[in-house]
Parts: structure tokens; sequence; C-alpha cells
């Protein structure tokens, strides 16, 4: 099946800075790229939907400007938490659709730790 | 807009029993589709079946089958002969043509030795 990369699995910052995850596809072309926030427990909340070489789609009641997404090329979309505080720590999950819309995959998700 | 319900917070099973977890969806639309995805404790989110509404016959993927109800909006999943591998939180979705998923709030499956 398709594969989905996401780096860093892991990453701890300091409140004020800001930290970029990246979202790759590594066998297909992702038409659309898909970032999601969870919370323990809970079930995922979508963030955005970026197209290659457009700007993202963001959900109502998610800041644009704290969550910068960039989907440069069909395969790497990058989501950056600009001026990150603890409340923005969460696990965050990127998905891509490929030929076939219905068929839509997950990264492994990033755990992001503000201290 | 579409709603995807999970009314079983928590459910438990005995090793090789079968369980069947529960889903309803609310739409006005007659061409979708709906999925189950399983996400076991390492978080990675995996699908576990799809099906598309204008098919009749129920999805089967070897232990997992639902149970597909298009007039009652209901869409369960049945695991069978069920193994320690299949605890996770399994997530019932909703899809139409190139819209967003629509997750429900998710099950949490344990698995009894």
């Amino acid at each position: 099946g398709a594969v989905v990369s996401q780096h860093p699995s892991w990453v701890i910052c300091k409140s004020g800075t800001s930290v970029k995850i990246e979202c790759r596809s590594l066998d297909f072309q992702a038409t659309t790229m898909f970032w999601y926030r969870q919370f323990p427990k809970q079930s995922l909340m979508l963030m955005a939907t970026s197209n290659e070489g457009s700007k993202a789609t963001y959900e109502q009641g998610v800041e644009k400007d704290k969550f910068l997404i960039n989907h440069a090329s069909l395969t790497l979309s990058t989501l950056t938490v600009t001026s990150a505080h603890p409340e923005d720590s969460s696990f965050y999950i990127c998905s891509a659709t490929g030929p076939k819309f219905y068929e839509q995959y997950f990264g492994p998700g990033t755990r992001l730790t503000v201290t | 807009a579409q709603t995807v319900t999970q009314s079983q917070p928590e459910m438990s099973v005995q090793e090789a029993e079968t369980v069947t977890l529960s889903c309803t969806y609310d739409t006005s639309e007659s061409d979708y589709y709906l999925f189950w995805y399983k996400q076991p404790p390492s978080r990675q989110m995996i699908l576990v079946i799809r099906q598309e509404a204008y098919k009749q016959q129920n999805a089967t993927e070897n232990r997992f089958s639902v149970n597909f109800q298009k007039a009652a909006k209901s869409f369960s999943l049945k695991i069978s002969d069920s193994q320690l591998g299949d605890a996770a939180m399994y997530f019932c979705a909703y899809r139409r043509t190139t819209e967003k998923l629509v997750f429900g709030k998710g099950t949490k499956l344990t698995v009894n030795p």
C-alpha cells in the first residue's frame, strides 16, 4: 500500500519558538494533503486541506497565521507551528490522497511538546 | 452537515470471540463511502475496511466484515476470531466524493486473553 511519512516523530520545543513538521508521500503523488490534530483519547480533528501549489483551506477555528501549511510539491507538505505555546502541544497527523480520492493514507504522526 | 456517531466508547471481547462495533451516520446524499479505521497504541491510522454506498454487498476483509444498512444509515464492523493485536481505537468515517473525511468519536476495543 501507499506510504506516508512524517518527520520528526517527536519534537520538544520551547514556548515562543516555531517548529516545522514534514509530511511526504513516498510512493505516490498526493493530489490532496490533510493535517489533523488529535488530543488524547479523542478523534482526529481536521485542521486544513491543501492541494499542491495552492493555498491551504483551513477549518473554522484554526488560526491560519499560527499553523502555516505549505504544499510545495505533489509529495511534500509542511506544517509550521509558529510562536508555539504549551496549548499547542498535541499529536499532529498528516494524510494524503492519490488519484483515487477515497484512498486516504495516513502518516505515523508527530508528537509536539511545547515547554 | 454529515455526522458520524459511535455510541460505544469502549468495548471488550475475549480472544477468539466475535465482537461488533456500531456506527450510524447522517447524510442526505446517496453516493458516498464509509470506512473503518484502526488506531493501535502506536497511533498509526490503518484502514480496516471500505464500503461504497452504491454496493449492496457488504465488504469483507479476512476476519473483518461490515453490516451496511443504507436505509437505516448504519455501518457496523464485525471482528471474528478476535486477536490480541486487534486491541485499538476504531474510528468509523464517512466521505462523499472529494469532500473531507468525517470521523466518529471512536470506540476503544480491549481484547482479553
